[in-house]
């Protein structure tokens, strides 16, 4: 089982439509959490973090459940620019390598 | 500023060749990290460097790749006996220190044929 799993999509979105996706984690001592957006042929970027409260970035907003191991991406009012794949990332409490889910494909349409 | 970069940005070699993938990482950032991507898939870790040391290479998968950083800035990923297998797209990151936000260069496309 791969540590950290996400729904490969593509979730095919209507532009100015709301998109929510999950990925879990199988370590329990992960102890930091991101999304990073990956555009075709192109290097991941930091999207954002994840926090314990939940947290918003403008349209985005991150919810962790530590309980079930699980880590969500909203967006809302989508855009035709935030087609890409978007990455779960998980670090753990020892070392600093991030440990990257297989990603998930959104595609936004007019 | 100038971001994290990478040489060369595509490589086909042939099986059983050797390869050297450059990683030039932002200026002051005392973290390196190597990371391989498969198609369809999520990067993953190759190998850490703090300062000149290796910290972790743990993600190396066999004794044909190793990599250096002797002056604590440029790394060099070397793989050895090149496998089709080991066609990937190679991501070096940089960070400030341990822990701190990993900035990733555009990567290496290597093709073995």
């Amino acid at each position: 089982r791969k540590e950290v799993e996400q729904d490969p999509g593509p979730f095919n979105v209507p532009e100015g439509a709301t998109v929510a996706f999950n990925c879990t984690y199988s370590n329990s001592a992960s102890q930091s959490f991101f999304w990073y957006r990956q555009d075709c042929r192109k290097e991941p970027k930091l999207l954002m973090s994840v926090y314990s409260s939940g947290n918003e970035d403008g349209r985005f907003t991150a919810q962790l459940n530590r309980a079930s191991q699980y880590i969500s991406l909203l967006i809302r009012d989508s855009k035709l620019s935030d087609s890409a794949t978007y990455l779960c990332v998980v670090l753990k409490a020892a070392g600093n390598k991030l440990t990257f889910g297989g990603g998930t494909r959104v595609l936004v349409k007019p | 500023g100038a971001g994290v970069s990478q040489t060369p940005s595509n490589k086909v070699t042939e099986k059983g060749k050797y390869v050297e993938l450059r990683c030039d990482p932002i200026s002051g950032h005392t973290a390196l990290y190597w990371y391989r991507q498969s198609l369809g898939q999520g990067p993953e870790f190759l190998i850490y460097f703090q300062g000149t040391g290796a910290a972790d290479d743990s993600g190396l998968p066999n004794d044909r790749f190793f990599a250096v950083r002797p002056e604590g800035s440029v790394s060099t990923l070397k793989i050895q006996r090149t496998e089709r297998g080991d066609s990937a797209v190679y991501l070096c990151a940089s960070s400030l220190g341990a822990y701190n936000e990993q900035f990733f260069g555009p990567g290496t496309r290597l093709t073995v044929l």
